[in-house]
């Protein structure tokens, strides 16, 4: 079945540091990707999409890149400030599975120091 | 202001006691969702509901219910039959279509007495 796996964490930086987070996928269709993020006590907020091989998403100085052929859309910021310090889930959609709710990866945690 | 409302923050649970977390939506979205999630877990699927007046098991539906009355609500009962219930249980809707996110609340903290 269809799976995301993410690199495990934490993550620890410094601040202006450069941040890769790898995600992985796995789906028989044409999937949809996402990354959210979660600060501390709160839900997921929508960072960044792709909706198709090639495309680029990008907000906030975060990008991903949706890469077919490797099956991956790996999370970038050039210059991470300790305000980014939060949980980033990657995540897929693809019609079919449980109402076409997102699977997640198991997030990894980032911890950014000044 | 357009989004999901989870009811209430905080919640607490007596031994032996049913409690109904509350989410509602004022974004017209037909699916809504269910999830746990554990300290340093990702999130694992309860509940979700494609429509009103149906709604479908996800991965870890024991010791829980749902309903789908209406469009706009869609609360989850954490029965005494879910033995570890403390966590942090967040709702969400979707859109249609492939290329739609899910919103989500801002979650509930549920904790035992």
């Amino acid at each position: 079945g269809d799976s995301v796996t993410q690199m495990e964490g934490p993550v620890t930086l410094s601040e202006e540091a450069f941040l890769t987070i790898n995600c992985t996928y796995t789906a028989t269709g044409y999937p949809s990707l996402f990354w959210y993020v979660q600060y501390p006590g709160e839900g997921l907020q929508l960072l960044l999409k792709a909706t198709k091989a090639d495309d680029k998403g990008s907000n906030k100085g975060f990008e991903a890149t949706y890469r077919k052929e490797t099956t991956s859309f790996h999370l970038e910021k050039g210059s991470v400030q300790v305000s980014d310090s939060a949980v980033y889930f990657c995540a897929l959609s693809d019609l079919g599975w449980a109402g076409t709710a997102l699977i997640f990866g198991k997030g990894t945690t980032l911890s950014v120091s000044s | 202001d357009g989004g999901i409302t989870q009811s209430p923050k905080y919640l607490f649970r007596k031994e032996g006691q049913n409690v109904t977390l509350s989410c509602e939506q004022n974004l017209n979205h037909d699916a809504m969702y269910w999830y746990r999630q554990d300290p340093g877990q990702g999130l694992r699927l309860i509940y979700y509901s494609q429509i009103v007046n149906d709604f479908q098991k996800g991965d870890i539906a024991e010791g829980y219910s749902v309903s789908r009355e209406k469009k706009e609500s869609f609360p989850l009962t954490v029965t005494s039959a879910q033995k570890n219930p403390t966590a942090f249980y967040l709702c969400a809707t979707k859109g249609q279509g492939n290329s739609q996110p899910q919103h989500f609340g801002d979650g509930t903290r549920l904790s035992i007495l």
